[in-house]
């Protein structure tokens, strides 16, 4: 079973502060994708990471992925009320032929950020 | 605005009704799948369809039949649904199959079932 814990599952905190969203496996994963899904929309990728120790940024968005390709964490700094919303970590769904079909996900973030 | 169109935005069926949910995409994709999403929850894989055929059903009860008429639809037949099926329905597509590959979502259906 390829389970990703994440945490924490709510967050807030007040605009300008700087936050870290963690997500762990037992199990090894070819990659990991990070989404971000607002009220009434479906989610919407951020980034891949493919490379174990990889560092991605996305502005002020800092994605790394573990040495041993089982965990990620996504770093906000100076959050932004914009930041508001679900944070999805996400990795392929292995099956027994190999192949890779779908994607199993976290259990989200819910982050707020107060103005 | 969002490349995968999923048509009806909201959805309020009886038990004995059958409907349809509907996903377009024309980004030339060839898979596509279908999620399952309860409130304050992530995602639930459904079906995965590759080149239009059906490559993984994760035991989904049959009252959910899918279908995928040509590379770019992708419809969910519904059938004598309970009303724990109520949830937001999300169609997704990605250029093909392969952990790296981005997924492109629909805003989703949202499904009562009264």
């Amino acid at each position: 079973t390829q389970l990703l814990e994440q945490s924490p599952q709510f967050l807030s905190i007040q605009e300008g502060e700087n936050l870290t969203v963690y997500c762990n496996s037992s199990s090894v994963f070819s990659s990991l994708q990070w989404y971000r899904q607002e009220p009434g929309e479906g989610p919407v990728l951020l980034v891949t990471v493919v490379t174990g120790g990889e560092v991605k940024k996305l502005k002020r968005l800092t994605f790394q992925f573990g040495d041993a390709r089982k965990d990620s964490s996504l770093h906000i700094t100076a959050a932004q009320t914009g930041d508001t919303g679900l944070y999805l970590c996400a990795g392929p769904l292995m099956y027994s032929g190999g192949g890779a079909d779908g994607l199993t996900f976290g259990k989200g973030t819910h982050l707020i950020i107060q103005p | 605005d969002t490349e995968v169109t999923q048509t009806p935005k909201h959805l309020v069926m009886g038990m004995t009704n059958k409907k349809s949910l509907k996903c377009e995409q024309h980004m030339g994709h060839r898979a596509m799948y279908w999620y399952k999403q309860k409130a304050k929850k992530p995602p639930e894989l459904m079906f995965v369809y590759s080149y239009e055929k059906l490559s993984i059903n994760e035991s989904v009860p049959s009252r959910f039949s899918p279908e995928c008429p040509n590379s770019s639809l992708l419809n969910l037949h519904l059938h004598a649904l309970q009303p724990e099926d109520s949830a937001l329905y999300l169609c997704a597509s990605s250029q093909d199959l392969g952990g790296t590959r981005p997924q492109h979502f629909g805003d989703g259906t949202r499904l009562s079932i009264l």
